[in-house]
């Protein structure tokens, strides 16, 4: 089992916002980072830190987190935007430091 | 900007070590933590393990007896080796770098950049 929880999938019709929550203990202590990945590619990452974009990352994707649960929210949703996403938070304090979600398919309908 | 290039072989018979190299571009390679992770058929990510330049390492601790991953500095490389593989082992495998930011109290670690990936196929 993962130490992050994500729902397994979600779907938000075209030019809608569909949010995707991923939680964890150690997301108390450490900020998420989020991954997309499309059919064949390798994951791309989405966002980090205190909701920062990587250059090239559309402003539609944002981040926040509370507690023990982060969020990646997708605010009109576009076609390209369909795929997998995973959820990352790195630990070095305990015995597994790594770990990813098992993540959320994303469908835009 | 930085890119990896990874590589090995693809197909192995159970019972023998799987061996790849990630060779690191246009970029420094101290200062981060250089990770393997695999995705099997239809699945999940499943982290692998990590090392810095100095060649210290961390291991997933249900792979750890059967996983070395090590660094050549002089070469900007670094490479994993998992032994007696299984067809459990049937996966894709990339190699990425960890970079981290913050401050105390407000730190973060992410994945910033990965390679294209290398099928890995354990068949007899």
């Amino acid at each position: 089992s993962s130490e992050l929880t994500q729902d397994p999938a979600v779907s938000v019709a075209l030019g809608q916002t569909v949010r995707i929550t991923c939680q964890g203990d150690r997301l108390k202590n450490y900020y998420a980072s989020w991954y997309q990945q499309k059919p064949g590619q390798a994951p791309v990452l989405v966002i980090y830190g205190k909701n920062k974009r990587p250059s090239g990352i559309p402003a539609r994707f944002s981040g926040s987190s509370s507690g023990n649960t982060a969020s990646l929210t997708i605010t009109g949703a576009q076609a390209e935007d369909e795929g997998d996403y995973y959820c990352h938070c790195r630990d070095s304090s305990v015995y597994l430091p790594v770990v990813f979600g098992a993540g959320t398919k994303v469908t835009v309908l | 900007q930085v890119q990896l290039q990874q590589w090995g072989a693809g197909l192995l018979r159970p019972s023998e070590t799987l061996s790849l190299t990630c060779a690191v571009y246009g970029g420094s390679f101290s200062g981060y933590y250089w990770n393997w992770i695999r995705q099997p058929p239809g699945k999940g990510l499943d982290w692998i393990g990590e090392i810095n330049h100095r060649g210290v390492t961390k291991y997933k601790p249900s792979l750890e007896s059967r996983v070395t991953i090590s660094v050549d500095t002089s070469k900007n490389q670094f490479s994993l080796r998992v032994s007696s593989v299984t067809a459990a082992d049937t996966a894709m495998y990339y190699c990425a770098r960890t970079n981290s930011g913050g401050s105390f109290g407000d730190f973060y670690y992410y994945m910033d950049v990965w390679a294209k990936g290398t099928t890995v196929t354990v068949s007899s």
